[in-house]
């Protein structure tokens, strides 16, 4: 069936880097964006950014413009996350998701990576 | 960015209750909205897009109206099931942004 299978939970000191995968199954790997979400504990939903799993085209919030990094790898159907510059503020749960189109609600997501951002 | 406000943020109904949860866009999005139902400890689910298109599986009891910049959810009659957190996005312009949420918990 139609999957995205994410990497497991990440505990990162502040300043140091995190990367998450999203392992993709069941469906054309590369006609599809995919979109990085993070969540904060008992808080609402945030967009992060997009990637073309096809042509690596990508889109970021300013927020993180300059501390993300997203990439892919077709052969593997897995696309990656990379969030540099951690602060304790980035705890959250991770999540990937995917769009049928280009501007499209997500219908197919990842279970979440819980990364703890802590000294 | 454009802000996305939920109301109400907690709502409580019983079985069999008629909900309805507003979404309101600080600009228009055109039918550019989706809603989701999230559940403790599970990534969330896609219910409608295009403002009011179910999502395959998703039950009838769910639907969405909307354009614009004022969207509702309705659930015609509330399941056991159905207790969950809603969130509605926008997908009109980058950056994509999300309501604050609407828990919908048992009276």
């Amino acid at each position: 069936q139609v999957q995205l299978v994410q990497s497991g939970a990440e505990v990162k000191k502040p300043g140091a880097s995190v990367r998450v995968s999203c392992k993709a199954s069941g469906y054309s790997f590369a006609t599809y964006d995919i979109h990085w979400v993070r969540q904060a504990p008992g808080e609402s939903l945030e967009w992060l950014g997009k990637i073309h799993a096809g042509t690596s085209n990508t889109k970021f919030s300013p927020k993180f413009q300059g501390r993300l990094t997203f990439s892919r790898d077709t052969s593997a159907t897995t696309a990656y996350m990379e969030l540099s510059s951690l602060r304790s503020e980035d705890t959250a749960i991770y999540y990937c998701a995917r769009t049928p189109g280009t501007l499209d609600g997500f219908d197919i997501w990842g279970q979440g990576t819980m990364v703890t951002v802590s000294s | 960015d454009i802000q996305m406000t939920q109301s109400p943020s907690t709502l409580s109904a019983s079985v069999g209750d008629r909900v309805t949860i507003t979404c309101r866009a600080s600009q228009s999005i055109s039918r550019r909205l989706a809603w989701y139902q999230q559940k403790p400890g599970k990534a969330p689910k896609l219910l409608i897009y295009d403002a009011s298109t179910l999502e395959s599986g998703v039950p009838s009891r769910f639907s969405g109206s909307g354009s614009g910049t004022e969207f509702t959810l309705t659930i015609s009659s509330l399941q056991p099931d159905d207790f969950a957190r809603y969130f509605c996005q926008h997908y009109n312009v980058y950056p994509w942004t999300f309501g604050q949420g609407t828990k919908v918990e048992i009276k």
